[in-house]
């Protein structure tokens, strides 16, 4: 019954350093989505992909990439981690229009 | 960017209290969905309301969704410790964009 899986779960990056984070779902949903999550400022939309094959930007894309690579995985690459991006990541996934399952999160800490 | 505030920020209780946890925004949606989430977890479904002025109950939570679908409450009576956690409003606009608010963290003293 795993639902939305991540990984890691914990991560300390150097400035610069590049990590991916991953995101699998067992349960056949066509839609998967980033987000990431500040204090005092709810989830934000980092990309979503609603069926494999396509991405899309959400409202906060700048210094990540996404990588659906197949229905079940989505993973977001950070390819010169900054400060900024010290957060926690969280994946979800659904099908079009329902309500999102969400994973435990990745706590991503950039020193 | 669609702006959802929601009131109070924090919220500490005693055990058998009565609170309400408002969501608001300027913009109107699709669906306004509830979620709670438990330190070190991600946010869990509690409800999707969808029609102006629709009210959901479940079992001491009762939500309302605005009657223009701009706003959204959530009241709980006599609040137990298990009700601890973050709430989250979100607001649905399309198939793929959902909107959170900035969440309301409840702590209730036994």
């Amino acid at each position: 019954n795993a639902g939305v899986t991540q990984t890691p779960k914990f991560q300390v990056l150097k400035t610069g350093q590049s990590m991916t984070l991953q995101c699998a779902q067992d349960m056949n949903h066509n839609s998967m989505y980033w987000y990431r999550q500040d204090p005092g400022m709810g989830l934000r939309l980092i990309y979503y992909s609603a069926s494999e094959g396509t991405t899309d930007k959400g409202e906060v894309p700048n210094g990540y990439n996404v990588s659906r690579l197949n229905k079940r995985e989505f993973s977001l690459r950070l390819e010169s981690a900054a400060p900024s991006q010290t957060s926690v990541y969280f994946c979800a996934s659904s099908e079009r229009g329902r309500p999102q399952h969400f994973g435990d999160g990745t706590r991503l800490s950039i020193l | 960017t669609q702006l959802l505030e929601q009131s109070p920020q924090f919220l500490s209780i005693q055990e058998g209290e009565n609170l309400t946890v408002y969501c608001n925004s300027s913009s109107v949606f699709s669906s306004l969905q509830w979620y709670r989430q438990e330190p070190g977890e991600g946010p869990v479904l509690l409800v999707t309301v969808v029609t102006g002025g629709e009210v959901k109950k479940l079992k001491r939570l009762t939500f309302q969704f605005g009657d223009a679908r701009k706003d959204s409450s959530l009241h709980i009576t006599a609040a137990q410790p298990g009700d601890t956690g973050l709430y989250l409003c979100a607001g649905q606009t399309g198939a793929n964009n959902l909107f959170f608010g900035t969440g309301t963290r409840l702590t209730v003293i036994p």
